[in-house]
Formats: C-alpha cells, sequence, structure tokens
C-alpha cells in the first residue's frame, strides 16, 4: 500500500466552485510535490514543498494554490478551473537531501474533472 | 540538454511471454540517477527501481531485471514471464545535477498489454 494518501479519489467540480486536493504522507519526507498528468502523457511537475516552503512554482496558473500545513500535509486549492484542467492530480514525497538521486514516491493521484 | 526516450509507445505480449521495454537517455552530468516506475490503471506511480550512474551492475528482483549500459546510454527493463497483472504504462525517469534536487525528466512511457 502507498505510504502518500490522496483524497478525493475523484471530484468533479463546475468552473465556478471552490474545492481542495489533501494529500498525506508517514514517511518523515521533507519534500513534497504536486504534479499533474494529462492522459497518455508523463506527469508534469506543479509545485514543490520543502520543509513546508514553497521551492519551486512551475509557472502554474493561480487558479491553483498549494499550501503546506505541516511536513506531512500537502494541499491544493484549486478556483475557477476551466475545462483543460482536467486530468489526474498527483501527489508524491521524497527525502530532501541536497542533489539529485531523491527517489520520489507517488500516490494514487486525484482524479478531477472540470464541467 | 537531458532528455529520455521511450520509443517504444505500446507493446502487447501473451501471458508468459518475456518482454524487454527500452529507455535511452541523455544527459551531460557524470553523475545522474534513472528509476523506472509503473503505473497501473488506478492511476498511482508505483516505484521499481533506482539506479545511479557509478553503479552499472544489472539488477535482479523476481521477474523483474534491469540492465543498465553506459556505453549505450540504455537502461532497459526485462519482465520475464509476463502476467496479466503486469499490464500498466511504465516511465524511465532520469535525474541529474543539471536538473536538481526535486526534477525528474522522464519519458513518454510505454504501455504494456499482457494479454491472457
Amino acid at each position: 500500500d502507498t505510504e502518500v494518501t490522496q483524497t478525493p479519489k475523484h471530484l468533479v467540480m463546475g468552473m465556478t466552485n471552490k474545492k481542495s486536493l489533501k494529500c498525506e504522507q508517514h514517511m518523515g519526507h521533507r519534500a513534497m510535490y504536486w504534479y499533474k498528468q494529462k492522459a497518455k502523457k508523463p506527469p508534469e511537475l506543479m509545485f514543490v514543498y520543502s520543509y513546508e516552503k514553497l521551492s519551486i512554482n512551475e509557472s502554474v496558473p493561480s487558479r491553483f494554490s498549494p499550501e503546506c500545513p505541516n511536513s506531512s500535509l500537502l494541499n491544493l486549492h484549486l478556483h475557477a478551473l476551466q475545462p483543460e484542467d482536467s486530468a489526474l492530480y498527483l501527489c508524491a514525497s521524497s527525502q530532501d537531501r541536497t542533489g539529485p538521486g531523491n527517489t520520489i514516491y507517488f500516490g494514487e493521484g486525484s482524479w478531477l474533472t472540470v464541467v | 540538454a537531458q532528455k529520455v526516450t521511450q520509443a517504444q509507445t505500446e507493446i502487447s505480449v501473451v501471458e508468459k511471454e518475456d518482454v524487454t521495454l527500452d529507455c535511452v537517455y541523455e544527459t551531460r552530468d557524470t553523475t545522474y540517477y534513472l528509476f523506472w516506475y509503473k503505473q497501473p490503471p488506478s492511476g498511482e506511480l508505483v516505484f521499481l527501481i533506482r539506479r545511479n550512474s557509478f553503479d552499472e551492475q544489472n539488477e535482479i528482483s523476481g521477474r523483474y531485471s534491469w540492465n543498465f549500459q553506459k556505453s549505450t546510454s540504455s537502461f532497459n527493463f526485462t519482465i520475464t514471464a509476463s502476467q496479466v497483472v503486469d499490464s500498466a504504462v511504465y516511465f524511465c525517469a532520469l535525474s541529474d545535477i543539471t536538473s536538481g534536487t526535486y526534477k525528474y525528466i522522464f519519458g513518454t512511457g510505454t504501455r504494456l498489454k499482457v494479454l491472457a
């Protein structure tokens, strides 16, 4: 079983709705990630938090707002999304050693449909 | 520039056949790491293996084996005696000094269908 848990697994929202995706990890990792994955494509990095501070924002539109309340939790707040934002949203975590090679562990994802 | 190429978009095999998934990478760094992940239809990316650039030993784990060859910049993945449960999309990924601590360069994935 994955040690990165995401809720909800499925979400349908209207373009005027506000919703949130939630993620929790129990591995003591200090880096947490949000990825977006469209059908038949590899995951695309959106945000990285390192020690609860936003470290990377890959020029993501402001209608996506991440939040890291503590080292185990990561949220993604969604507001005024577009149908093209429909995708699988993957949360992930890793140890935060400097340099390449950190193994990233992914959750099961949240399937988002914007109508 | 870094790049990961998985030229096989989709492979279909019959159960119990062996199958090899190819991964070719490009990097100018001497220190780098390569990964394989499995993504079943449920969506989760499952970590399978990590290999660093200084360790060219092949690895075997049950029915899975990996062949890392720096001379050809390849890190191929073989499933022996495939099973229906192996049906998934498999991603190869690269992490190097240039990409930094947090970024993977993913290949486009290979969809494997194992038919009963």
